[in-house]
């Protein structure tokens, strides 16, 4: 695609409950990474795919989140029992080897109410 | 954890004036990028500094890389309205592995 895309734009939910985020990256792009900015803040890195290499899951800050890759594709960002803190916006990025310029979709509002 | 401060957190000013923008660590990084973001959007690559030292120019942006590369600034000469938004630092760690590192990131408004 032209660009990096991420679904939902917004999402509203119940502390408690499972949210699960996607990110298209553009096409060709090797690496994916996934970020959280809290309101007015700068960026917390999450975790990055390159190719099959096993991800970076070093920013995950609990094991309610989870994330997937298939192949060079989309990928997923899962928060399970969610918690009033986790509202942020997730953005994802995707370049073409990890060392290249980073492309970053929109960002999917989360609020947990 | 945060390595990366940028300072001012904040910065308002009027159309036409100059300004620099802080972004400081106790890290060595072996390249540093500057990014600018705007409301709804992620943020877009403005440059990438990689040598002790450097000074880069994108029209009135000047960036330059600390000599240690553990810290960088970005001045803006004659600021205009279209310079609003949210600047922010991204120290990259090469060893084994990739790392960003974002700031903590500067909001700059410029009244028109």
């Amino acid at each position: 695609g032209a660009g990096v895309s991420q679904s939902p734009s917004n999402k509203v939910t119940e502390k408690g409950k499972d949210v699960e985020l996607r990110c298209d990256p553009i096409s060709g792009h090797t690496a994916l990474y996934w970020y959280r900015q809290r309101l007015g803040q700068g960026l917390e890195f999450l975790i990055y795919f390159q190719g099959n290499s096993a991800p970076d899951k070093s920013g995950l800050p609990s094991d309610r989140f989870s994330a997937e890759r298939t192949g060079e594709s989309v990928s997923t960002l899962t928060i399970q029992r969610t918690q009033q803190e986790d509202s942020a916006v997730y953005l994802c990025a995707s370049s073409s080897t990890v060392a290249e310029t980073q492309y970053f979709g929109p960002g999917t509002r989360l609020l947990v109410l | 954890t945060q390595l990366l401060e940028q300072s001012p957190q904040f910065l308002s000013i009027q159309e036409g004036e100059n300004l620099t923008v802080y972004c400081n660590s106790s890290s060595v990084f072996s390249s540093l990028q500057w990014y600018r973001q705007e409301p709804g959007e992620g943020p877009v690559l403005l440059v990438t500094v990689v040598t002790g030292g450097e000074v880069k120019k994108l029209k009135r942006l000047t960036f330059q890389f600390g000599d240690a590369r553990k810290d960088s600034s970005l001045h803006i000469t004659a600021a205009q309205p279209g310079d609003t938004g949210l600047y922010l630092c991204a120290g990259i760690k090469a060893s084994g592995t990739y790392k960003y590192i974002f700031g903590t990131g500067t909001r700059l408004k410029v009244l028109a």
